[in-house]
């Protein structure tokens, strides 16, 4: 079936330090969505990507989406300790009927 | 609003016990689903629920029932729990689900314990 994989599973950077997690789908999506889960807490909703290609930024995280739309990466510039926590990327399978989710890439920051 | 709200918070069961996962929604979202999380694993979709009625399997089904009578609730029950079933249950909805770009919404989880 349909396989959305995360890496790297596990990243640990001194505070200050760039971050990045990557994100492929085994099959096309029509769209992406990446979700922070702090820890002990429930996912939270980042953002969406849509189109081939896009890049959008929220302050100091880029989120890019490819031309294939089979992946997608996230950068954190300069990482903060209100940065920890789990990362997931999301996509619909081909069916569009359902979300699946990447394994996730934990970060967590010497301060 | 409340969001999605799940109950209970912590649950122990003992091994082929039964018990149910309550969920339920104000949002008016037709997708509803359910996600195991467990550590290294990320999370995986055990049901979802489209609208009211309509129910489907996810990637790991095998041992939870899922109903959905009404659009605010999704109630997860687990027929005779295993020690595998040990984890922490989310319960998310969104306006869409998988055909639109609506963005999920959590709950805060159950943590549940099989011994």
């Amino acid at each position: 079936g349909q396989q959305v994989m995360q890496i790297p599973q596990y990243q640990h950077v001194q505070e200050g330090e760039d971050f990045t997690t990557y994100c492929n789908s085994s099959t096309t999506l029509s769209n992406i969505q990446w979700y922070k889960q702090r820890p002990g807490g429930h996912p939270v909703f980042l953002i969406q990507l849509v189109k081939s290609g896009e890049v959008k930024k929220q302050k100091r995280l880029t989120f890019q989406f490819g031309e294939a739309k089979k992946n997608s990466s996230l950068h954190i510039t300069a990482t903060q300790t209100t940065d920890v926590g789990t990362y997931f990327c999301a996509g619909p399978t081909s069916s569009a009927s359902k979300i699946i989710f990447g394994s996730g890439t934990r970060l967590s920051i010497r301060p | 609003n409340a969001g999605v709200t799940q109950t209970p918070k912590f649950q122990v069961l003992k091994t082929g016990q039964s018990m149910t996962l309550q969920c339920a929604q104000d949002m008016n979202h037709e997708y509803m689903s359910w996600y195991r999380q467990d550590p290294g694993m990320g999370l995986r979709l055990i049901h979802y629920s489209v609208g009211a009625g309509i129910t489907d399997q996810g990637e790991v089904p095998n041992g939870y029932n899922v109903s959905r009578s009404t659009t605010e609730d999704f109630p997860l029950r687990l027929l005779s729990a295993a020690p595998s079933q040990t984890s922490v249950y989310f319960c998310a909805s969104s306006y869409t689900g998988g055909r639109g770009n609506s963005p999920l919404h959590f709950g805060n989880g159950t943590r549940l314990t099989v011994t």
